[in-house]
């Protein structure tokens, strides 16, 4: 076990339907990384928090946004769902930089219909 | 986003023996390199991570060496054992952002 929480752990919806992804990063972690992993596609990297802070951005639609709470735990939105946005969505939280290791979730799956 | 590559995509060892594999990244605002271990139906777990050029780590059977001024890292596994079998990941960071290779994947064959 990571430590790190995410929520739903499947989740089937419709096309152009709206959901969210939750993750509660381990006790301490200040960092968020948001990644998608599509069908025969690497860890694709959406986007970083920390402490509540955007820091960085990847290749995240602009249908999906994300933020961090000041518990620390982030969602991802992702909204007018399409076909293609079927994938498994991990979330990996860390204590700080890039020079500390990343624990991640086990995933969501998110598959649209 | 960085353009981190792994190879070979995958590759079969014989129980017992030693293999290794590469990982490239950009060399210019280097800041660290992961390695990561993924098991099929599990999620990623860190092995490694390095941030200074000719960092040398090990766990046990597996380690790893880091060159930032021409941009490689090598996974070594000595020994290879069937419960070794799984994508190893490399991720290079900078500015913030951890990009991830596409993996290799070892099939130990005993």
């Amino acid at each position: 076990d990571s430590g790190v929480t995410q929520t739903p752990k499947h989740l089937i919806t419709a096309t152009g339907q709206r959901v969210t992804l939750r993750c509660s990063p381990r006790s301490g972690d200040l960092s968020v990384y948001w990644y998608q992993q599509s069908l025969d596609q690497g860890l694709q990297f959406l986007i970083q928090y920390y402490n509540g802070e955007e820091r960085a951005k990847g290749n995240i639609l602009e249908r999906f946004s994300a933020q961090q709470f000041p518990d620390l735990h982030s969602e991802l939105n992702l909204s007018s769902l399409e076909l293609g946005d079927s994938a498994l969505y991990f979330c990996a939280s860390s204590a700080g930089g890039l020079g500390t290791e990343a624990f991640f979730g086990q995933g969501t799956r998110l598959t649209v219909v | 986003i960085l353009n981190v590559e792994q190879s070979p995509q995958s590759l079969h060892v014989q129980e017992g023996d030693s293999t290794n594999f590469t990982c490239s990244f950009p060399s210019s605002n280097f800041y660290a390199l992961h390695w990561y271990r993924w098991e099929t139906a599990k999620s990623p777990e860190a092995l490694f991570v390095m941030t200074l050029n000719g960092d040398e780590k090990k766990k046990g059977r597996i380690s790893a060496t880091l060159n930032t001024k021409e941009g490689y890292s090598y996974l070594y596994i000595k020994g290879s054992q069937p419960e070794d079998s799984a994508t190893y990941l490399c991720a290079s960071g900078d500015d913030y952002k951890l990009s991830f290779g596409a993996g290799t994947t070892v099939t130990v064959r005993a």
